[in-house]
């Protein structure tokens, strides 16, 4: 069974601060990660995926396969970067017709201090 | 461009009345999916439909029932609602990826729903 554990529910930064959120991952195959973000009264979004090792928003996170982990940095933070933020797991599982079992974790919630 | 809708975006229920909620998506997706949002529980996942005419359970299906009768549409119904059932709803949607690697969820603005 995959698993996503986000620590903390809340980090809170002075602006222009760095930002780490953390996400650590169990699973035993080769997983597929995702940050997801939600900003107020908006639908939860995808931030980006570890595959396109892109830099969305000044936000990166590299795949640690030994430490399993999938953090979420960005090097000064900004006031709308206030958010939630869900780290999420991705595996498609062959049976029932097949289907892409998406496992999030409970989301950090980012708080930018100006 | 509506992407995902959810209907109603609120609503109050008593314990035992009944209700639907609708999701739409015009991205014409495959795979579409409900999923609830508790605090401290993040997003789990209900029930998921892999095309028109198919459902199946997820993590937390009980008290509810589902349907997909045509594919851009999937229902999310409460038979007898229950207050444990106050939550905030989500539906999502995905493509179907051919290298069966994973898409990404699109989702709804979410709906409301407070079972007193």
């Amino acid at each position: 069974a995959q698993r996503v554990t986000q620590p903390e529910k809340l980090l809170s930064v002075f602006k222009g601060a760095p930002v780490e959120l953390k996400c650590n991952y169990s699973y035993s195959g080769s997983p597929e990660l995702f940050w997801y973000v939600q900003y107020s009264r908006q639908r939860l979004q995808l931030l980006l995926r570890h595959i396109s090792r892109e830099s969305i928003k000044g936000f990166t996170a590299d795949l640690n396969k030994g430490e399993t982990s999938f953090h979420l940095k960005k090097p000064f933070a900004q006031e709308e970067d206030s958010a939630m933020y869900y780290c999420a797991l991705s595996v498609f599982i062959t049976d029932s017709g097949g289907y892409q079992k998406v496992t999030f974790g409970t989301g950090t919630k980012l708080q930018v201090i100006p | 461009n509506a992407g995902v809708t959810q209907t109603p975006k609120f609503r109050v229920l008593k314990t035992g009345q009944s209700m639907t909620l609708l999701c739409a998506q015009d991205m014409n997706h495959e795979y579409m999916y409900w999923y609830r949002q508790d605090p401290g529980m993040g997003l789990r996942l209900i029930h998921y439909s892999v095309g028109e005419g198919t459902t199946a359970k997820g993590e937390v299906p009980d008290g509810y029932n589902v349907s997909r009768l045509k594919k851009q549409n999937f229902l999310l119904g409460l038979e007898s609602a229950a207050p444990s059932q106050t939550s905030v709803y989500f539906c999502a949607s995905s493509f179907l990826d051919i290298y069966l690697s994973s898409g990404e969820l699109f989702f709804g603005e979410g709906s409301r729903l407070t079972v007193l």
